[in-house]
């Protein structure tokens, strides 16, 4: 069956913009996670929904930083103005329930200039 | 202190060999742990999925669990050139670094 997919693939933008990124989760994944990784780093985790609402997000580094999951499928992180030190890439994640095992996408790598 | 530390490598060995990797963590609360693959450029792909102390075993891959003493670890056996790549051990939402791992033909 389909993976975890993540658009876009490539993410390019200048400092101050807002960027949203999309993540399709595995069919019938209840649970979900949005992490970042940067260069040499392992993945560091952001939030993590499971259904429609946001269980944990403590990893969100500031305001700036907003995801939503509304019909307990599809969910984006949404970036307002970007700043360089955003730039990495964003990894999504899903699995059946809390606690079972995450299979991640293939990422989004943003770039802000 | 970080909670999952791993030696990030790089760690090189010939084709063939057997590689240990190795992590320790110090959370007691950490109950399950998982082992990642990720090539340069991609997603980290799922190896390895624990949840007791002891060992699993799937196909060329061994991850052992030591709670006791909070140690896991992933050995490979009959290493590949196709084995290099960087490799994460995770618990819950938790990861460490990654090991750079190079298998030389």
């Amino acid at each position: 069956g389909a993976g975890v997919s993540q658009t876009p693939s490539n993410k390019v933008t200048e400092k101050g913009k807002y960027v949203e990124l999309r993540c399709d989760p595995i069919s019938g994944h209840t649970a979900l996670y949005w992490y970042r990784q940067s260069l040499g780093q392992g993945p560091e985790f952001l939030i993590y929904f499971q259904g429609t609402g946001a269980a944990d997000d403590s990893g969100l580094p500031n305001d700036r930083f907003f995801a939503v999951r509304p019909e307990g499928s599809v969910s984006t992180l949404k970036i307002q103005r970007t700043e360089r030190g955003d730039s990495a890439v964003y990894l999504c994640a899903s699995s059946l329930g809390s606690g079972n095992e995450q299979f991640f996408g293939p990422g989004t790598r943003l770039t802000v200039l | 202190q970080k909670e999952v530390e791993q030696d990030p490598g790089p760690l090189s060995v010939p084709e063939g060999a057997i590689v240990s990797l190795n992590c320790t963590y110090s959370n007691s609360a950490f109950q399950y742990f998982m082992w990642y693959r990720q090539y340069s450029r991609k997603g980290p792909e799922l190896l390895m999925y624990t949840y007791s102390s002891g060992n699993k075993e799937d196909g060329r891959f061994t991850a052992q669990v030591d709670k006791s003493s909070k140690y896991i670890s992933l050995f490979i056996r009959d290493s590949q050139p196709s084995d290099s790549a960087t490799y994460l051990c995770a618990s819950g939402i938790i990861f460490g670094k990654g090991t750079r791992l190079h298998i030389l033909p």
